[in-house]
Parts: structure tokens; C-alpha cells; sequence
């Protein structure tokens, strides 16, 4: 198993470009997560999904849009970057225990630099 | 929503020492996990506790939900040891919130 992947590693965008950020699981998981890491931080969650064609916000959302067509994607975008969006990604994914998410496993992470 | 603290936040261990971690959060939770973010910055997960007890070699976590803290214990450290350690909690029908890390170094 793969576990979570995602694409690309790095990316450097100039302000106002437009890009999408893929993870993969394979685990068969119902919830999957976007967040965000600044320096020194913790993670910020920035969507996430609680299973196929649903998505919901989390603390972070404003400019950026997400999308899970299929159970083991889930896509982030960025209509108009920004330099404030410059930031290491996660994506984790999740099963559901019944009375919701139980351990969350991440992904290596996507460092994007917005000039 | 649910506030997190953890203690402390900077950590200087010689190789070999024993050290406690702290979490503490402000709300009943369902869901918390302590992770080791390496200097590669890779997240790893280390426990899934809600509450109880639990043991990894020489790792090892309790979570009191009833008094809202969660401890991670390190013993006998070694330098790979070295990184950022994170809890992360989910109160009941919210996100789930990650602390703001302590940062341990382990010295040779």
C-alpha cells in the first residue's frame, strides 16, 4: 500500500496563477483533509470531506475550492494565488470508527511558494 | 470551538533521558492523536488515545478526558528522536485542531 499520496512535492506559482493539489489514498478511507503548515505552526485545517461528492469547510477556507469525485481523490485548488497562501500542504486521510473520523494518516506534503 | 496547549514548547534532552510531553485542551473530545513531525517534516503517527492508556516501545501516552490533558511520554531518547510533537483533538461534531507542537532536541 501506498498509503497517501500527493502531487506535486513543490511548486512555485506567481501571484494570481491558478493551480490544483491531488491526494491519493489507498486505504479505502471515508474522510480525507486539507490543511495547511506556516512556519513554526501547527496544522490548520482547510477542507475536508466526509465521503465521495461531499465537502465541508474546515478553520481555513477562503481561496481555496476542493473537490472529491472519486473515494480515493480529493483535490485541492487555487483560483488566484496569492503570497499569503505560500505554505506546506497535508492532506490526511481517515475511516470512520462509526462515531466519526478515528487516526488520521498524512501524506509527505506539497511545499508551495507563491512570488 | 476548542482550544489546545501543549508544554513545553521548547525541549533540550541528552541522549538517554526521559522526557514528558503535555497536552491540555478546553472541551470534551472523542478523538486525539499525538504525532512526530521529523526535521524532513514528515507527519507520523504515534497514538490514537481518546482516553486511557496506551504503550509503543519506548513510547508511551494517557489521556484523563475527564480533566482534559493528554501526556506523551519519551524514554531512553535517542536523536532520531528529535522533531516536533503535535496532539490533535476533535471535540464532538467539530474539526479536528492541532497544538501549537513542542519542539524537542535530543543531543548526542
Amino acid at each position: 500500500n501506498a498509503g497517501v499520496t500527493q502531487t506535486p512535492k513543490f511548486r512555485v506559482l506567481k501571484t494570481g496563477q491558478s493551480m490544483t493539489l491531488l491526494c491519493a489514498q489507498d486505504m479505502n478511507h471515508e474522510y480525507m483533509y486539507w490543511y495547511r503548515q506556516d512556519p513554526g505552526m501547527g496544522l490548520r485545517l482547510i477542507h475536508y470531506s466526509v465521503g465521495e461528492g461531499t465537502t465541508a469547510k474546515g478553520e481555513v477556507p477562503d481561496g481555496y475550492n476542493v473537490s472529491r469525485l472519486k473515494k480515493q481523490n480529493f483535490l485541492l485548488g487555487l483560483e488566484s494565488a496569492a503570497p499569503s497562501q505560500t505554505s506546506v500542504y497535508f492532506c490526511a486521510s481517515s475511516y470512520s470508527s462509526g462515531s466519526g473520523p478515528d487516526t488520521q494518516y498524512f501524506g509527505p506534503g506539497t511545499r508551495l511558494t507563491v512570488l | 470551538g476548542i482550544q489546545v496547549e501543549q508544554s513545553p514548547p521548547d525541549l533540550i534532552l541528552q541522549e538517554g533521558a526521559n522526557s514528558t510531553l503535555r497536552c491540555n485542551f478546553s472541551d470534551s473530545v472523542n478523538n486525539l492523536q499525538w504525532f512526530h513531525q521529523n526535521p524532513w517534516g514528515q507527519l507520523i503517527n504515534l497514538f490514537y488515545i481518546p482516553s486511557g492508556t496506551k504503550q509503543n516501545g519506548r513510547l508511551s501516552a494517557t489521556t484523563v478526558a475527564t480533566e482534559r490533558y493528554s501526556l506523551l511520554y519519551i524514554s531512553s531518547s535517542q536523536t532520531t528522536d528529535s522533531g516536533v510533537y503535535f496532539c490533535a483533538v476533535r471535540a464532538y461534531g467539530q474539526n479536528f485542531v492541532f497544538g501549537p507542537g513542542t519542539r524537542l532536541s535530543v543531543l548526542p
